[in-house]
């Protein structure tokens, strides 16, 4: 059975940091992983969508890359701002394409003016 | 306006209630899907359709049901409420890439 953690839980640092969220998975044959965003009282955003096949994917300050065969993703934030503050969730999606996704546990970040 | 919605958006009911949450989507997508999510916990699958006709089960599927009344509708039902779904449920649609969430229902069970 797929398990997928994040760490770390919950992290707190200075506007203009730049940052790494990590992710992890035990079985390494994955469709795609999805990086989403939850902001409190609304649903989740998508923010990145990584293909099997691909290495990472960016968009604006946001770069996510893959290693399947680590069972490792990462979403870097560069130069971070108050506004990006959430809960970051990472997602796979098993070999069917069926897009049954297993989450993870989410990294809380906090991003202090 | 929003692309998929969720009817109603807080709920409280109370233990032995039956409750439906309700669904609408304006993507044209076939794939839709129901998740909750506990407090500290990722989002877990309930049950997911890949068209009107076709319906199954997610990993934690006792105690709900389901129906799809149109492709852009997926209802989810409670039939007889327990205070441990207490949770936040999520609406999702997909064209096969990548999920697409509605804002989330918040239910209390007493």
């Amino acid at each position: 059975k797929q398990e997928v953690t994040q760490i770390p839980a919950a992290l707190s640092v200075p506007e203009g940091e730049n940052l790494v969220l990590n992710c992890s998975f035990t079985d390494s044959a994955i469709y795609n992983l999805q990086w989403f965003r939850q902001d409190p009282g609304k649903g989740l955003t998508s923010l990145l969508l990584i293909q099997s096949s691909q290495r990472e994917q960016t968009s604006g300050r946001l770069n996510a890359s893959l290693d399947k065969s680590s069972g490792r993703s990462t979403l870097y934030i560069a130069a971070s701002q108050p506004g990006d503050s959430a809960t970051y969730l990472c997602a796979v999606d098993g070999d069917t394409g069926f897009q049954k996704l297993v989450f993870g546990t989410g990294t809380r970040l906090l991003v202090s003016p | 306006d929003a692309d998929v919605t969720q009817t109603p958006r807080n709920r409280i009911t109370k233990t032995g209630k039956r409750i439906m949450l309700e669904c609408s989507q304006t993507k044209g997508h076939d794939r839709m899907y129901w998740y909750r999510q506990d407090p500290g916990l990722g989002l877990q699958l309930i049950y997911y359709s890949f068209d009107v006709k076709d319906i199954n089960k997610g990993e934690i599927s006792d105690g709900y049901s389901v129906s799809r009344q149109a492709q852009a509708k997926f209802s989810l039902s409670l039939e007889s409420a327990i205070p441990n779904q207490t949770a936040l449920y999520f609406c999702a649609t997909s064209e096969g890439l990548g999920q697409y969430f509605g804002p989330g229902t918040r239910l209390l069970v007493l």
